[in-house]
């Protein structure tokens, strides 16, 4: 059975730092491109950034490039996101998701990231 | 950035409706495309993928089709299951876009 279990959410500062990390089973993870997707209230579903199966390419939306982080490590099966300068605009459930050709086929639960003072 | 549009934003149906959902791209994105359904407090779950693919396990109820830049999704008969939130997703180029969701309620 595919499980995909994130944690590391939680209640943070404006400015301050979360890693989020997925922990992934029943799937040959290092062959799987890896992404984040967030849903906030009022956008919806928002991509948030993608990973190549060696980490050669990274990909992510504007909002967040040069703030999150995206990595993974294939001997731990494990994804992360390492998010810092984070802003209230980031407050949402983030979801890691295995990429099938693009389009997303296994989702986590997701974790609930909260930005406020 | 590709601007995904969804109509309608809420579609209020009953049980053995038949619905259309429609997602337009801001240019074309060739097959790139996929819908998902998404339950509150759940993940989404991915129902077709290039268009008009139903994804394994996903019923035969719902369908796909389009290219270039105007797509749908159709329930051919509404169950009470499918009440839930659609969305459209291209994955034709970075960064990849959803649309904004059309709620299915009663």
């Amino acid at each position: 059975e595919v499980q995909l279990v994130e944690s590391g959410g939680g209640l943070v500062q404006p400015g301050g730092s979360l890693r989020l990390s997925c922990a992934a089973s029943g799937f040959t993870f290092s062959t799987y491109w890896m992404t984040w997707v967030r849903r906030t209230p009022g956008k919806g579903l928002e991509w948030v950034a993608t990973i190549k199966p060696d980490e050669g390419e990274k990909y992510y939306v504007d909002s967040v490039r040069g703030r999150f982080t995206i990595s993974r490590d294939n001997a731990k099966n494990s994804l992360y996101l390492q998010m810092s300068s984070l802003r209230a605009e980031d407050t949402a459930v983030y979801y890691c998701a295995g990429d099938k050709s693009g389009s997303m086929i296994y989702w986590g639960q997701g974790t609930l990231v909260t930005v406020s003072s | 950035d590709i601007q995904m549009t969804q109509s309608p934003s809420t579609l209020s149906a009953s049980v053995g409706d038949r619905v259309t959902i429609t997602c337009r791209a801001s240019q074309s994105i060739s097959v790139w495309l996929a819908w998902y359904q998404q339950k509150p407090g759940k993940a989404p779950n991915l129902l077709i993928y290039k268009a008009s693919d139903l994804e394994s396990g996903v019923p035969s109820r719902f369908s796909g089709s389009g290219s270039g830049t105007e797509f749908t999704l159709t329930i051919s008969s509404l169950q009470p299951d499918d009440f839930a939130t659609y969305y459209c997703q291209q994955f034709d180029r970075y960064p990849r876009t959803f649309g904004q969701g059309t709620k299915v309620e009663i």
